[in-house]
């Protein structure tokens, strides 16, 4: 079992639409909750992270924590078709040797259709 | 530039070659990280830098997979006798405080490589 797991997708919703991402992991060492978007053929840009658990906003952007269930999520709102991308959860904690080691999810490929 | 650069942003090899595969950090970035992406898969981390000193290689496949930042910012990541699993996306990442990396570490374009 991965320490990440993400469901791959793809997800493929209208403009306008909520799009809900989530991802459940099993360490419960993770202290670092993040949220990466991943266009075709680049690199991973950060969106959002929290630190332990609660809920972030930004925008049309809502990043949630729930460490008693080992759950995150990520809301969407009014969905535009810039936001087709793969979106990556990832987690991380400060390790033994003192420094963060990044675990990503699958990553979910989503799709807004205009 | 203001960002994280790699090179060549493609590289076909055939089997059994040598790559060699360039990230240029963020100027002034401590840690410095590498990442192979598989398709359809998230990145999976290779190892970790701070400075000149490489302080984690447990994400390194096998011993065909060396990595080296002598003077504390450009890295190589060199891959020795290519093999068909190789065939990845690597990915390159720097982050200004050491030690820290999940929400302050910045993205290259990554490298895709091909091996026949």
């Amino acid at each position: 079992q991965k320490e990440v797991e993400q469901d791959p997708g793809p997800l493929s919703v209208p403009e306008g639409a909520i799009v809900s991402l989530n991802c459940t992991y099993s360490n419960s060492a993770f202290q670092y909750f993040m949220w990466y978007r991943q266009y075709s053929r680049k690199g991973p840009e950060l969106l959002m992270y929290t630190y332990s658990s609660g809920n972030k906003e930004d925008g049309r952007f809502t990043a949630q924590v729930d460490k008693s269930s080992k759950y995150i999520s990520l809301f969407i709102r009014d969905s535009q078709p810039s936001d087709s991308a793969t979106y990556l959860c990832a987690m991380s904690g400060v390790n033994s040797g003192g420094y963060q080691k990044v675990t990503f999810g699958t990553g979910t490929k989503l799709q807004v259709i205009p | 530039g203001a960002g994280v650069s790699q090179s060549p942003r493609y590289k076909v090899a055939k089997r059994g070659q040598d790559v060699a595969l360039r990230c240029d950090p963020i100027s002034g970035h401590v840690s410095l990280f590498w990442y192979q992406q598989a398709l359809g898969q998230g990145p999976e981390f290779l190892t970790y830098f701070q400075n000149e000193a490489q302080l984690d290689k447990s994400g390194l496949p096998s011993d065909r997979f060396f990595a080296e930042r002598p003077e504390g910012s450009v890295s190589t990541l060199k891959i020795q006798r290519t093999q068909q699993e190789d065939s990845a996306v690597y990915l390159c990442a720097s982050s200004s405080p050491p030690g820290l990396a999940g929400h302050t570490q910045y993205f290259g374009p990554g490298t895709r490589l091909t091996v026949l």
